[in-house]
């Protein structure tokens, strides 16, 4: 059993829809991480979050502790972010890391 | 340049030899990560170190040894690769003290083993 579970795992989109990944997870965290890979490999950090709501441009990410879930929301989703979203908890030690959702957006 | 470097990019290498992959960071964090991934499975903790003294395995350790040469350096070396081995590696770092321990990580070796 995977202490941080994703869904879905892999996601299509028509360009210009609201894309909702989800990441729920059982071990007691202090942060989640959201990353994002691209089709080249490279990880990047989009959020790194323990309570409320963070927005940057067109990406929102949410949580909610006490339910043990955090989003990540995409508005007007464009082909450019195509890629594989990953979210991770944070112990205070060590990061522990969903599989990842595979997002492919449509022109 | 990249914050967090990682070499060589791509290897490909046989079954038992002995093979190291490099870390550089110039981003000045103390806590530096190893991690593999596979298709399917995520990225899994081989090492972490949070200074030059401090070695901590992770959770799929077994084959792999790691040295931090310098707060800015760590390696990771397969003694005897072999095949599921074979793996995409990062190489991650965070800095300490900070509230929220973001990571930044490298470009990944993309490793074969035959």
């Amino acid at each position: 059993k995977n202490e941080v579970e994703q869904s879905p795992q892999n996601l299509t989109a028509q360009e210009g829809e609201f894309i909702t990944i989800n990441c729920s997870y059982s071990v007691g965290i202090s942060a989640l991480h959201w990353l994002q890979q691209h089709p080249g490999g490279g990880i990047v950090s989009l959020f790194m979050l323990s309570s409320g709501k963070k927005k940057h441009g067109r990406l929102i990410a949410t949580i909610n502790i006490q339910e043990k879930h955090s989003s990540l929301h995409i508005t007007a989703s464009h082909p450019r972010d195509s890629a594989v979203y990953i979210c991770a908890g944070y112990t205070g030690n060590q990061f522990y890391f969903g599989t990842g959702t595979s997002l492919t957006v449509i022109p | 340049d990249a914050d967090v470097t990682q070499t060589p990019r791509n290897r490909i290498t046989k079954t038992g030899k002995r093979i190291m992959l490099e870390c550089s960071q110039t981003k000045g964090h103390d806590r530096m990560y190893w991690y593999r991934q596979d298709p399917g499975l995520g990225l899994r903790l081989i090492y972490y170190s949070f200074d030059v003294k401090d070695i901590n395995k992770g959770e799929i350790s077994d084959g792999y040894s790691v040295s931090r040469q310098a707060q800015a350096k760590f390696s990771l070396s397969l003694e005897s690769a072999i095949p599921n081995q074979t793996a995409l590696y990062f190489c991650a770092t965070s800095e300490w003290g900070v509230t929220y321990n973001e990571q930044f990580f490298g470009p990944g070796t993309r490793l074969t083993v035959l």
